[in-house]
């Protein structure tokens, strides 16, 4: 099992430019989560899914989208890439609901962006 | 929503045993409490859940009092390794999108 793995890495992007992260789980979970962490701060939860085909607006969800076509993958696009997106973005997910038993979110390992 | 207060830092010194403190004062009937942990340049990961009194598992012990209002995670005999930065989450057991890790505590382990 690779658990959850993120696509790319690292990128530089240069402001009004796009991109699409993805996250892709081999575990069949239904939850699936985009967060975002600037340095020295803890996570901010960008958009989530509860389920194939289903998003929500997460803390701060302004400047991004995400799609859930399939349950194994959930992308996490920005349309016009700002300064302020600089951050390490994390993926994660989860059997069960934060707050629920067994709730235990699995977290890929980041994606490093900087915005020029 | 539960919010999460945590110390921001700990120091403590090897193979001491380490306590940190999460106060949620708003916590809900069917939320649970979870920690998490987090090295630079990776994602966070699980460390221990619970509901009420004790849980303990291989790594770790959290400690939840009657009226459920804060948890300790009890970290024993603390190696250079164990150096991270802690999470509580206190779930919104009926809306995932009202979870929220706070900033954490930044646990520095000395020799």
């Amino acid at each position: 099992n690779a658990g959850v793995t993120q696509t790319p890495k690292f990128r530089v992007l240069k402001t009004g430019q796009s991109m699409t992260l993805l996250c892709a789980q081999d575990m069949n979970h239904e939850y699936m989560y985009w967060y975002r962490q600037d340095p020295g701060m803890g996570l901010r939860l960008i958009h989530y899914s509860v389920g194939e085909g289903t998003t929500a607006k997460g803390e701060v969800p302004d400047g991004y989208n995400v799609s859930r076509l399939k349950k194994q993958n959930f992308l996490l696009g920005l349309e016009s890439a700002a300064p302020s997106q600089t951050s390490v973005y994390f993926c994660a997910s989860s059997y069960s609901q934060p707050g629920l038993a067994f709730d235990e979110q699995f977290f890929g390992p980041g994606t490093r962006l900087t915005v020029l | 929503l539960a919010k999460t207060t945590q110390p921001i830092s700990m120091d403590s010194y090897e193979g001491q045993e380490v306590n940190i403190t999460c106060s949620h004062n708003n916590i809900a009937t069917n939320d649970y409490i979870t920690w998490y942990q987090q090295f630079p340049s990776q994602g966070p990961r699980f460390i221990i859940q619970g509901y009420k009194t004790k849980v303990t598992n291989e790594v770790a012990s959290l400690f939840i009092p009657a009226d459920r209002k804060s948890s300790t995670l009890s970290l024993p005999r603390v190696s250079l390794s164990d150096t991270a930065v802690y999470y509580c989450l206190v779930g919104d057991g009926t809306n995932a999108g009202k979870s929220t890790f706070g900033d954490g505590t930044t646990l520095t382990v000395k020799p």
